[in-house]
């Protein structure tokens, strides 16, 4: 069974900073997608950046990217240039791409706080 | 926009009480999925479905059941609420197996 483990509770960040969330995870697979989710104090989950894995090139969302090591099954979260609105819970979680498999596996979530 | 809506945001409820949780999305999506989120342990399916009248079970089902009559409606049962089921649920939905998630804003359940 695949898992993702979060390793960092909390984080914290001064405004302008950049941060990095950590995320590992363990599966058998080799193609999957991985995803990390942010929840602001409003409970929306919104979607922040994902990766299929079988592309080498780590994905980027404007100061949102990730570095994705396959080999040793890490995918963290870099934040640039942080914000106050950042500050929130984050979630990685992980997809198989067998099209039985739909639900997302989720880790425990790191919150981020953000100071000015 | 995809329109994810749960019944309530805040619901308290019984021990032993008969509890409904609705999730209704606007998009015509094939899959629904129920998750629970509990401080420290992140979110965790409960059951998910990926068409109307079809459900599997997800990592936690137990306590729970699930009913699709409707493709926009995927309704959580609580046959009989208990403490430990306090937590909030969120549902999400896609039009994919592969598609991407959309969450609804959460209902937070208390048992008292």
């Amino acid at each position: 069974a695949q898992t993702v483990t979060q390793s960092q509770p909390e984080m914290s960040v001064q405004e302008a900073e950049t941060v990095t969330l950590s995320c590992t995870y363990d599966t058998s697979e080799s193609d999957y997608y991985l995803f990390w989710y942010k929840q602001p104090p409003s409970r929306q989950m919104i979607l922040v950046i994902r990766q299929e894995a079988y592309k080498q090139q780590n994905a980027t969302e404007n100061r949102f990217s990730v570095n994705f090591q396959k080999a040793a099954k890490s995918f963290s979260l870099k934040i640039s240039d942080s914000q106050l609105g950042d500050a929130a819970m984050y979630f990685c979680a992980y997809r198989t791409s067998n099209q039985a498999g739909t639900a997302l596996i989720f880790g425990k979530g790191t919150t981020l706080s953000v100071s000015s | 926009d995809v329109k994810v809506t749960q019944s309530s945001r805040y619901l308290v409820k019984r021990t032993g009480e008969k509890v409904f949780l609705e999730c209704v999305q606007d998009m015509d999506h094939e899959n629904m999925f129920w998750y629970r989120q509990d401080p420290g342990l992140g979110l965790r399916l409960i059951y998910f479905s990926y068409d109307v009248k079809m459900k599997e079970k997800g990592d936690i089902p137990e306590g729970y059941s699930v009913s699709r009559e409707k493709k926009e409606r995927f309704s959580l049962i609580l046959e009989s609420a208990s403490t430990n089921q306090t937590s909030m649920y969120l549902c999400a939905s896609s039009l994919s197996g592969r598609g991407r998630k959309f969450f609804g804003p959460g209902t937070r359940l208390t048992v008292l």
